[in-house]
Formats: structure tokens, sequence, C-alpha cells
């Protein structure tokens, strides 16, 4: 049963940089079929793609947050992270660590972690 | 970003009902189509792919179609732990968009 558990500070101050970590168990991050993302949802509203990681190194991420994005995986740790820099209110949000998995040429987003809140403030 | 157009924003229904969500895609994007369900306080849920192949384990009360541009999500015998808020993502273009959501309520 594989498992994704994000972790990382729950507040973090305007202009400063949030980091979360999302640790992969009952699983190997090392797995060419598997695309390694975040999702993001600001209180009360809707979902929001950020972008994804294979262990590859191939990265996508979402244009809107592009200049202030990174997204990595550490095969070794069988972990996967994303930094947000310059942070505003605006991005206070759950943040979702979620597994895709290539089907065909679908990617399915079919294992989501519990979820983790951040705060700007 | 491709706009998804989701309908109804909510709905109400009673038990056993047959309900549908419909998702409107801004250009065609064949079947890359998924829906999901999330309650409140918790992750979604993968329910559907491919706009049509039922995720394993979901109940086959669920159902997907359409593909292009129009997409249909439908509940048929309601229960009351279908209450929840109902997403549909596109994959074909990156960025990957949600469409804005469907609240369900139970009566």
């Amino acid at each position: 049963q594989v498992h994704l558990q994000e972790s990382g500070p729950g507040l973090v101050k305007p202009s400063e940089t949030l980091s979360l970590t999302c640790t992969v168990s009952g699983g190997s991050v090392n797995n060419n079929i598997f695309y390694w993302s975040w999702i993001r949802q600001p209180p009360g509203k809707g979902l929001e793609w950020i972008g994804y990681v294979h262990y590859s190194g191939n990265i996508n991420y979402n244009p809107s947050l592009k200049s202030r994005l990174a997204i990595s995986v550490d095969t070794s740790k069988n972990q996967f992270f994303l930094k947000l820099n310059s942070v505003t209110a605006a991005d206070t949000a759950v943040y979702y660590c979620v597994r895709a998995y290539r089907t065909g040429t679908f990617r399915p987003l079919d294992i989501w972690g519990q979820g983790t809140l951040v705060t700007v403030s | 970003a491709m706009q998804m157009t989701q309908s109804p924003s909510s709905l109400s229904a009673f038990v056993g009902d047959r309900v549908t969500i419909t998702c409107r895609a801004g250009q065609d994007i064949g079947k890359d189509l998924s829906w999901y369900q999330q309650k409140p306080g918790k992750a979604p849920k993968l329910l559907i792919y491919a706009a049509s192949t039922l995720q394993s384990g979901v109940p086959s009360r669920f159902s997907g179609s359409g593909s292009g541009t129009d997409f249909t999500l439908t509940i048929r015998s309601l229960q009351p732990e279908d209450s929840a808020t109902y997403y549909c993502l596109q994959e074909f273009n990156y960025p990957c968009t949600f469409g804005q959501g469907t609240r369900l309520e139970i009566k």
C-alpha cells in the first residue's frame, strides 16, 4: 500500500520560501510510470495543479508559478520536494503531494497525501 | 491555461436519485479527463480516468462518458456517502487544469 506524507512548516512569512517534503512509503519513486506531483487548494476554493517531477529529472511546472517554483526528487530518500519562493498571502493553501501514474497516454492522480495547510502570514 | 467549465456549481438530490455533472473543455482533449471526489477536510479521490475508466475500488454506480470537449459524470442510485464536491481535471495540455467543482448535497 503506497502512502504519501507531506511535511514542512505550517506558517511562512511573506517574501520567504515555502518548503515542503513528500515522503513516499510502500513503493519507490524510482519507477518510470510514476510522476510525483503537487496540487494546492486555498481555503474554501478549488484545486490548482502546481507541477510534477519524474525520477529521471523531467519536470513540468504551472507557468503561473514557474518563476518562483522548484520541484525535485531524491531517489535515495524516496522523497520529493516543493520550494516556492517570494510567497504572499495568495499562496496560503492546503498543499497535497500526489502520485500520477502513466497508463497508456493518461496520467491520473491516483494516490494523494492527506494534505498540509501552509499559511503565509 | 485551458479553461474547464463545470456545471452545475451545486446540486441537491435524494438518496436513490441519478445525478449528472458536466465538464466542458476549452478545446478538444480527446478522452484525457479524470474525475475526483473530495469530502470535507479530506484529499480528493480518483473516481474515473480516461473519461470513462472506473478506478479500481470505486463503486459501479459512478460512470463517466464523453470525448472531445464535453464530458459527463453520472452517479446512479445516490447514496448518503456520495455527498461531496466533485472535480474534473484535464491532462491533455499542460498546465493541467481542474473544473471549479460541483458540490453535491444529499437531501
